[in-house]
């Protein structure tokens, strides 16, 4: 148990809908990234905020938007759903927002999209 | 563009056996982070071990080593004494001073262990 938290673990819904994916960071850490893997792309950096503000930004759509929390847990806001918006997301969360901080992972959320 | 390669999309070795993972990667940049992770069938991301470039010294871990080639720009993982728990996607991740502090990571070897 890395000491990340996600919820929640699965999520169906239909396209066009919009959900939020919630995270929780270890005890401590500062960092949360969100990161989605899906078949066809692989593993894919999508955001990192620290300590509230957003920190360095990836190949993240425009449906898509997150924000960190004041007691640091993040919500990741996804919109206009389509099939390929289905994929598995994680949550990592790190003390600080440097290169040296190792990033602890969530258990995913498993999102499809009919 | 700075990237990470597995070249092998599946490898398998028999239980208490040893295996070793390759990852190469492409960079100018002397200042990175390498790191493997572990994504058993729960999905979990499991962080396995983690090499500084600036150090010589092959990070290890109980069962786990890495061979750090920097002027080869390789970073295999050496997994001994291999487990049935070891069976898993295991990815080759680094980070570098331009990218920030996000992950690139490799397309994954997916390690089956034959008991």
């Amino acid at each position: 148990d890395s000491g990340v938290t996600q919820t929640p673990k699965h999520l169906i819904t239909a396209t066009g809908q919009r959900v939020t994916l919630r995270c929780s960071p270890r005890s401590g850490d500062l960092s949360v990234y969100w990161y989605q893997q899906s078949l066809d792309q692989g593993l894919q950096f999508l955001i990192q905020y620290y300590n509230g503000e957003e920190r360095a930004k990836g190949n993240i759509l425009e449906r898509f938007s997150a924000q960190q929390f004041p007691d640091l847990h993040s919500e990741l806001n996804l919109s206009s759903l389509e099939l390929g918006d289905s994929a598995l997301y994680f949550c990592a969360s790190s003390v600080g927002g440097g290169t040296a901080d190792t990033q602890y992972f969530g258990p995913g959320t498993r999102l499809t999209v009919l | 563009a700075q990237t990470v390669t597995q070249s092998q999309p599946e490898m398998s070795v028999q239980e208490a056996e040893t295996v070793t993972l390759s990852c190469t990667y492409d960079t100018s940049e002397s200042d990175y982070y390498l790191f493997w992770y572990k994504q058993p069938p729960s999905r979990q991301m499991i962080l396995v071990i983690r090499q500084e470039a600036y150090k010589q010294q092959n990070a290890t871990e109980n069962r786990f080593s890495v061979n750090f080639q920097k002027a080869a720009k390789s970073f295999s993982l050496k997994i001994s004494d291999s487990q049935l728990g070891d069976a898993a996607m295991y990815f080759c991740a680094w980070m570098t001073r331009t990218s920030g502090s996000r992950l690139t990571f490799g397309e994954g070897t997916q390690l089956t262990v034959n008991p």
